[in-house]
């Protein structure tokens, strides 16, 4: 079984502070690990993922995360924040090579990340 | 290329009726899955499918069932619409291992049930 916490309901950051969003997850075998965003009103876009290559990802608009094993984590972040960041963030899990979990994704409850002037 | 389109974008059903979510995909890929986002919650699957003709449940499949006729569409189906069906309802689709599982997600169907 599989599961994913996002430490943090809700972020806020000032415009050009750093971002972290905090995703830890637990899963039998090997993770393939995502985040998403979800702009209001709109359905979820892939910002990053993991699986199994390099563990420092880096995906779309600065954002990157890095996959640690030892701590079951795979936090989110971007050096600057943009108020065009606003959004909520989801990380996911599926299983990796070898797993039989037909591509399905165990989501996180989300982060909703607010950017102040 | 369209992605992934939903239709339609916002319903409102009475308690027992019975409606259709369709969910179009033209990308050639195999597996598809149907999601309900809640406040607070996340994403839970509700139904999946690996191919034409082959579906099967996922973690909330309640009150919902799903046909797959052909490698584009995945409709959802609700029998008898009840309050707690009132979500935000995502199609998607994807590929498995080798092409990394990631999923394409259309933009939604918010139901509302009264």
């Amino acid at each position: 079984a599989q599961s994913v916490t996002q430490l943090g309901s809700h972020v806020s950051v000032s415009e050009g502070a750093l971002v972290l969003l905090r995703c830890n997850y637990s899963s039998s075998v090997p993770p393939y690990l995502f985040w998403y965003v979800q702009y209001p009103n709109q359905g979820l876009q892939l910002l990053l993922k993991y699986t199994s290559a390099a563990t420092l990802v880096k995906g779309i608009n600065d954002f990157e995360a890095e996959f640690k094993k030892s701590e079951t984590s795979f936090h989110l972040t971007k050096p600057s924040a943009h108020m065009s960041d606003a959004a909520e963030y989801f990380c996911a899990v599926s299983e990796g090579s070898g797993g039989t979990s037909y591509g399905k994704l165990t989501f996180g409850q989300g982060t909703i990340l607010t950017v102040h002037p | 290329n369209a992605g992934v389109t939903q239709t339609p974008k916002f319903r409102i059903l009475k308690i027992g009726q019975s409606m259709t979510l369709q969910c179009t995909q033209d990308m050639n890929h195999n597996y598809m899955y149907w999601y309900r986002q809640d406040p607070g919650m996340g994403l839970k699957l509700i139904y999946y499918s690996v191919g034409a003709g082959i579906t099967d449940k996922g973690e909330v499949p309640n009150g919902y069932n799903v046909s797959r006729s052909t490698t584009e569409d995945f409709p959802l189906r609700l029998e008898l619409a009840a309050p707690s069906q009132t979500s935000v309802y995502f199609c998607a689709s994807g590929e498995d291992y080798p092409h990394g599982n990631e999923q394409f997600f259309g933009p939604g169907t918010r139901l509302t049930v009264l």
